[in-house]
């Protein structure tokens, strides 16, 4: 069974602090990795990660895989008071059918404040 | 900028009735699914959809659940005999491509807040 396991649960930092927000996964015919950020309702695409070792990066945010060791990090430099919401990594994996899923881990609760 | 979007967005109904959530998937995309999430929890895979057929679907969707594309642009779950624990933020997401080194992640739509009583 495909398992994604994220911490810390949940961070409370100042505002321009910089966070690393951590995830390691256990999944079938692996594909990618993904991060969302969740503030009300859906989750919204920040990156995704197919190969080992190469930093995706949007502004503040970067994030980085490492396939050998199952595991993947989140970094937030700088942060804002609008960073607030949970974030959640995701594994995309193919056990049948041609369509992938993708395995949640329950998320890490950021909350940034003045 | 193309998203997906889902009618309504808050439902209520009795223990036992039938509910279809719908979706507009992107119109581009070939792939569609649903997920939910219970109150607290993680975010969990339903059902994967490809070529008029399910292509995946998890232990969740079991017999009370069907999907349908009913014509080229709804994709709706519908739950046939609702039970207290169903309670839960459906989303629905589409993806150009089955995802992988293609570089194409699954999009979502905003969800639909299911409450059974």
């Amino acid at each position: 069974e495909d398992k994604v396991v994220q911490s810390p649960l949940s961070l409370v930092v100042h505002e321009g602090d910089t966070v690393t927000l951590n995830c390691s996964y256990e999944v079938t015919n692996f594909r990618s990795l993904l991060w969302y950020k969740q503030e009300k309702k859906a989750p919204t695409f920040l990156f995704m990660l197919t190969s080992s070792g190469i930093e995706k990066k949007s502004g503040r945010l970067s994030s980085i895989l490492d396939k050998k060791e199952l595991f993947s990090i989140l970094n937030i430099t700088a942060t804002q008071t609008g960073d607030s919401a949970v974030y959640l990594c995701a594994v995309e994996g193919v056990s049948s059918g041609t369509a992938s899923k993708l395995t949640f881990g329950t998320g890490t609760r950021l909350q940034v404040t003045l | 900028e193309p998203e997906v979007t889902q009618t309504p967005s808050h439902q209520v109904t009795q223990m036992g009735q039938e509910v279809i959530l719908r979706c507009v998937p992107i119109s581009n995309h070939l792939y569609f699914y649903w997920y939910r999430q219970i109150l607290g929890q993680k975010v969990e895979f339903l059902v994967s959809f490809y070529n008029n057929e399910i292509s995946e679907k998890s232990e969740i969707f079991d017999d009370q659940f069907s999907v349908e594309r009913p014509d080229g642009s709804n994709f709706t779950l519908k739950i046939r005999s609702t039970k207290l624990e169903d309670s839960a933020m459906y989303f629905c997401a589409s993806s150009l491509t089955s995802g992988g080194a293609n570089q194409e992640t699954q999009y979502f739509g905003p969800g639909t807040r299911l409450l059974v009583l």
